[in-house]
């Protein structure tokens, strides 16, 4: 298997402008993570799914940040409008059927806002 | 809730000397314990784990007791490599159902020749 797939690795974008992260989980995995990694906060989970359906969005940071999941293999993240202080590493993570403790992470996102 | 208390870094060793990165954790009922770690420029890549108390996880010379009785999940190891030079997360997933992790902030290690 490919493994936890995301895309861009890399974004580069000014502030204002709509940013789009993607993520694909593993094959047969049915929930999936959104994890946000700076140097000052940490790993902060901001949303997770379960068979497509958003369990948890308590750590969204603000209402510019939404996920979705449209079908089992696909997720996106989208911050609209993005601020300079959105700069992180975004990761996906997804796990196979409950109950199972092991996530299995992507490469991440690299976001850079100016 | 849950939390999740570990050594600050960066840990600076030579090769082949004795590694231990202390965690120490917070949950209600009993939790599963994570070592994750991530080399630069990656994910996050699960290192070890223990489900129940006593429970020693390993993996590549690497290992950690869960203790119950001091709330801990030490990471160890005898002789440290310059490919082991990373961030180690401690983590833990509670009882809520959807094996959410709760990390702890990382320690850096860095191994010199």
């Amino acid at each position: 298997d490919a493994g936890v797939i995301q895309s861009p690795r890399h974004e580069v974008t000014e502030m204002g402008q709509e940013v789009t992260l993607r993520c694909k989980p593993i094959s047969g995995h049915n929930s999936l993570f959104w994890y946000r990694q700076t140097m000052m906060r940490g790993l902060e989970l901001l949303i997770y799914f379960n068979n497509n359906v958003p369990i948890d969005d308590s750590g969204m940071p603000e209402d510019r940040f939404s996920a979705k999941m449209p079908n089992a293999s696909f997720s996106t993240l989208k911050i609209q409008p993005s601020e300079p202080r959105d700069s992180a590493v975004y990761f996906c993570a997804s796990i196979p059927t409950q109950p199972y403790n092991e996530q299995f992470f992507g490469p991440g996102t690299r976001l850079t806002v100016l | 809730g849950d939390s999740v208390t570990q050594m600050e870094g960066p840990v600076t060793l030579s090769e082949e000397a004795f590694l231990t990165i202390n965690c120490t954790y917070t949950a209600t009922g009993y939790p599963s314990l994570f070592w994750y770690v991530q080399y630069p420029g990656e994910g996050l890549q699960l290192l070890l784990k223990a489900t129940k108390a006593d429970d020693k996880g390993s993996n590549k010379g690497f290992e950690a007791t869960y203790r119950k009785e001091t709330t801990s999940f030490h990471l160890e190891k005898g002789s440290v490599q310059v490919s082991d030079s990373a961030v180690y997360f401690c983590a833990l997933s509670g009882n809520s159902g959807y094996s959410t992790l709760t990390f702890g902030k990382g320690t850096m290690l860095l191994v010199s020749p």
